[in-house]
């Protein structure tokens, strides 16, 4: 039940922009929107999360529509330690203990 | 500030024996994760617990595998008789609150052989 589609893999140029695309039509109005990556198998790492409006960290930017059925990651410059598993992931934000649901999520190689 | 510590890294069990996979979590952080991801597969949740409480065992197996988070020490996901397919690499996460996001351990890679 990952709730969220993804395409499984995608290239990206080293120096580009990087836009992971994912679909989530059947979000609920209370449900945040995660995005993690896994790097060759070590633990998941954190990137970014949000509710409506569009985020931006350090590390990436995340763009959600307006009606919420969709977002994109965004990392701005990608390099070759970018390549990874990308996770997008629903998640009831303020409801203690729900887990997150990993679905396949999106292979990014960066390419140099 | 460490972040979150599993152990061992690696742990190679024969059919049958038990298998004890340790967690500590970072500092401040009371509510811990597990998950279990099979080779080439995503993470799939096991259990979240709070100090001394299994909150949601609803990804646990029903058999052979159990969970502990004790007031002192790390938590401890133990499993019995093991067998080949429990062979996977089993991730650890902790939490402040068990509401935003959470930070996953390197995981413990487990192979029964």
């Amino acid at each position: 039940d990952a709730k969220t589609t993804q395409p499984p893999s995608m290239d990206c140029a080293e120096g580009r922009a990087a836009n992971l695309p994912c679909n989530h039509s059947t979000i609920s109005g209370n449900e945040y929107v995660y995005w993690y990556r896994q790097i060759h198998s070590q633990g998941p790492q954190y990137i970014i999360h949000g509710l409506k409006n569009n985020e931006t960290n350090e590390m990436a930017s995340l763009i959600i529509t307006e009606d919420r059925k969709s977002s994109t990651l965004i990392l701005p410059h990608a390099t070759l330690r970018d390549t990874a598993v990308y996770y997008c992931i629903v998640r009831v934000g303020r409801n203690t203990g729900n887990q997150f649901y990993f679905g396949t999520g999106t292979s990014l190689t960066v390419i140099p | 500030n460490a972040g979150v510590m599993q152990n061992p890294r690696h742990l190679v069990r024969r059919r049958g024996q038990e298998a004890r996979l340790r967690c500590s979590p970072m500092k401040g952080h009371s509510h811990v994760y597990w998950y279990r991801q099979l080779p080439e597969e995503g993470l799939k949740f096991m259990v979240y617990l709070q100090k001394e409480n299994i909150i949601d065992e609803s990804g646990m197996p029903k058999e052979r595998f159990s969970a502990e988070f004790p007031k002192e020490g790390p938590s401890i996901l133990r499993i019995q008789q093991v067998v080949r397919g429990d062979s996977a690499a089993y991730f650890c996460a902790s939490s402040p609150d068990g509401i935003l996001g959470y930070t996953f351990g390197s995981g413990t890679r487990l192979t029964v052989v």
